[in-house]
């Protein structure tokens, strides 16, 4: 089974700061990889697919990157709406989700 | 507009039974895969199953494998999981989700509300 890694698990910001997000794979997933937000009461929503393919509708300061084992979801300039879970998915085999990484008022 | 819709959870006892249902509207059902996700409380998301849009293909997690089932009727677009022999541990919100491409390993762009299963004696 493939393993997914998020770091940090908590991430504390303020509005308008740069933040990444880490999330590795046991195994080799080529770009598979897609991340999602969920906020409290609510269900999860995509945000990126294929590992840097932006979902329709999601705004621009989201991103991701890298391919293999490691990637990234950049938040360029963090909004009041962002303060949420995120969760990263491999499916280059079955689907496997990361453990999540709380993104938190400073 | 996608919508999906769940029902069907409830309170079980350790050992029951539960059937839960997805009602789909907004796409051509048939042609995409579903899946099921589940969210234990405070904890994160786990996959739980995936089925084919004919129905013909299933995946199963392995927290689950041999205990639940998996199945559609696509004359009423709707997506089940029957659920037996059920374990504390299976409490939890349980999302449907469409799988985002025509190809069933992709990740899923829909999601319905979730319906609560609470197992406890």
């Amino acid at each position: 089974d493939i393993q997914m890694t998020q770091s940090p698990s908590t991430l504390s910001a303020s509005v308008g700061d740069r933040v990444t997000i880490t999330c590795r794979a046991s195994q080799y997933i080529s770009n598979w990889l897609a991340w999602y937000q969920q906020k409290p009461g609510r269900a999860p929503k995509i945000l990126i697919y294929k590992a840097s393919t932006l979902e329709s509708g999601v705004p621009s300061r989201f991103s991701g990157s890298g391919s293999g084992t490691e990637f990234t979801l950049t938040i360029s300039s963090l909004q009041p709406d962002d303060f949420a879970t995120y969760y990263c998915q491999q499916y280059n085999t079955y689907w496997t989700f990361g453990q999540g990484t709380k993104v938190e008022i400073k | 507009e996608v919508q999906l819709s769940e029902s069907g959870g409830g309170l079980a006892q350790p050992g029951g039974s539960l059937r839960l249902s997805c009602a789909a509207s907004g796409f051509t059902f048939s042609t995409y895969a579903m899946s099921w996700v589940r969210q234990a409380p405070g904890k994160g998301l786990e996959w739980v199953s995936t089925l084919s849009g004919s129905g013909s293909t299933t995946y199963y997690g392995d927290s689950v494998k041999g205990r639940v089932t998996i199945s559609r009727d696509n004359s009423k677009n709707t997506v089940y999981l029957q659920m037996n022999s059920l374990r504390v541990e299976d409490t939890a919100v349980y999302y449907c989700a469409k799988v985002r491409e025509v190809a069933t390993i992709h990740p899923f762009d829909n999601w319905g509300q979730g319906t609560l299963v609470t197992v406890s004696s």
